[in-house]
């Protein structure tokens, strides 16, 4: 069974930074998700990735299938970007399940 | 308006009563989830269903069940017998094992 970690579990920034987040896996994998949980609750997928990199806006998402590792970047941070910030790889009895990271609370300050 | 609706969002209930949360989706996808989560906690899969009529446990379904008799729906019943039932509850969808997924806006669950 996939096991996945994430990378810091709270982070607290200043508005303008440079924000990394990071996840890593144990065992191989087709994609990798990273996804958003808003403080109501509501969870916004942000992007799947199998290879490289991806890039929506601020946020842009890279992996490494090698060192099965992944990093979540959002840059010019905002006080809108705070948020649980969750990564998600195929794993368990059947590869329509998915294994979650714990998450990373993420807060920016003005 | 496409998406995934779970009604009610917030819903109380006395203890030992069964209750049933409702799950919708009009994305056409084949595979649909449940999730809890408690607070300050990662999600934990309770049933998933690959295609209608078919359905499998998840890490915690002790306690619950599910029914999956067509496409764009899958509710999912808390039962007297899921012993700390109170937490925030999730369904998600995917069209297929390789794609994104989708998350509903959730249900609160508060067992009195």
């Amino acid at each position: 069974k996939n096991e996945v970690e994430q990378s810091p579990q709270n982070l607290t920034a200043q508005e303008g930074e440079f924000i990394t987040i990071n996840c890593s896996y144990s065992v191989g994998i087709s994609a990798l998700h990273w996804l958003q949980q808003h403080p109501g609750g509501g969870i916004v997928s942000l992007f799947m990735l199998s290879s490289g990199k991806k890039k929506h806006g601020r946020l842009i998402a890279t992996i490494n299938i090698q060192e099965k590792h992944s990093s979540l970047h959002i840059t010019a941070s905002h006080p809108r970007d705070s948020a649980v910030y969750i990564c998600a790889a195929p794993g368990g009895d059947s590869n329509y399940q998915l294994i979650w990271g714990a998450g990373t609370k993420l807060i920016i300050k003005p | 308006d496409g998406g995934i609706t779970q009604s009610p969002k917030y819903l109380f209930r006395k203890e030992g009563q069964n209750v049933t949360l409702s799950c919708e989706q009009n994305l056409n996808h084949d595979a649909m989830y449940w999730y809890r989560q408690d607070p300050g906690q990662g999600l934990r899969l309770i049933y998933y269903s690959q295609i209608v009529n078919d359905f499998q446990k998840g890490d915690i379904a002790e306690g619950y069940s599910v029914s999956r008799e067509k496409k764009e729906s899958f509710p999912l019943t808390v039962t007297s017998a899921q012993k700390n039932p109170t937490a925030f509850y999730l369904c998600a969808t995917r069209q297929g094992a390789e794609d994104e997924q989708f998350f509903g806006p959730g249900t609160r669950l508060t067992v009195l």
